[in-house]
């Protein structure tokens, strides 16, 4: 049973450029959410995905984005990059009713 | 708006010494709270969660946690640690809808000596 999983691993992109990553979530779970972690911090919720609606958003400005797709799978869209994005994006999945959130291992993303 | 705060940046224990992370935590409502733990460069790996009844609570890898409401306190214990523990650890506490967007403290790195 494979975990949640993530792409890419890594990225390098420049400031001003848009990127999309990929999070496929843990088999039988609905419900996706996204984490930015900088370095020597700890993650932040960016927004969370249930049923292909946004549900729950934390204090991040609107350049970020998401999309869930039919079959629980979303994706985290970030325009307009700035070097501050450079970060780990974490994906976690839960099901609905469950009690336990898993993380994939992350994105790495660079801007230069 | 909830909070977490881990007051230790960096603890060093020795093999086989026991050891303790500290979590304050701040909410309205009862918290669901969770201990997490990661590895270089890697994701988080849910080591014991809280959400009601015991308020001591047993992990994997022989962590478990208290819950103390009266000190909004969640710290985390294990009596013997081993080298392979060695990793930074995060406390977070569940707010919103469900409860699961989840708002995590600074971490703690443990260093383990030989």
């Amino acid at each position: 049973d494979a975990g949640v999983t993530q792409s890419p691993t890594h990225l390098i992109k420049t400031r001003g450029q848009q990127v999309t990553l990929r999070c496929s979530p843990k088999s039988g779970h609905d419900t996706v959410s996204w984490y930015q972690q900088a370095l020597g911090q700890g993650p932040q919720f960016i927004f969370q995905y249930y049923e292909e609606e946004e549900r729950q958003r934390g204090n991040f400005p609107d350049r970020f984005s998401g999309h869930q797709f039919p079959n629980y799978s979303s994706e985290l869209n970030v325009n307009a990059l700035l070097l501050g994005d450079s970060a780990l994006y974490l994906c976690a999945s839960y099901r609905g009713s469950g009690n336990t959130i898993y993380f994939g291992e992350g994105s790495w993303l660079t801007v230069v | 708006a909830q909070s977490v705060t881990q007051p230790d940046i960096h603890i060093t224990v020795s093999e086989g010494a026991s050891l303790e992370l500290r979590c304050n935590y701040s909410y309205g409502a009862t918290p669901y709270l969770f201990w997490y733990v990661q590895s270089p460069g890697q994701g988080l790996q849910l080591l014991l969660k809280y959400f009601s009844g015991d308020t001591l609570v047993q992990g994997i890898k022989g962590f478990e946690a208290e819950f103390k409401r009266s000190q909004s306190s969640f710290n985390l214990r294990k009596p013997s640690v081993h080298w392979s523990d060695a990793a930074e650890y995060f406390c977070a506490v569940g707010s919103g809808t469900g409860r699961r967007a989840l708002t995590f403290g600074s971490g703690t790195r443990l260093q383990v000596q030989p």
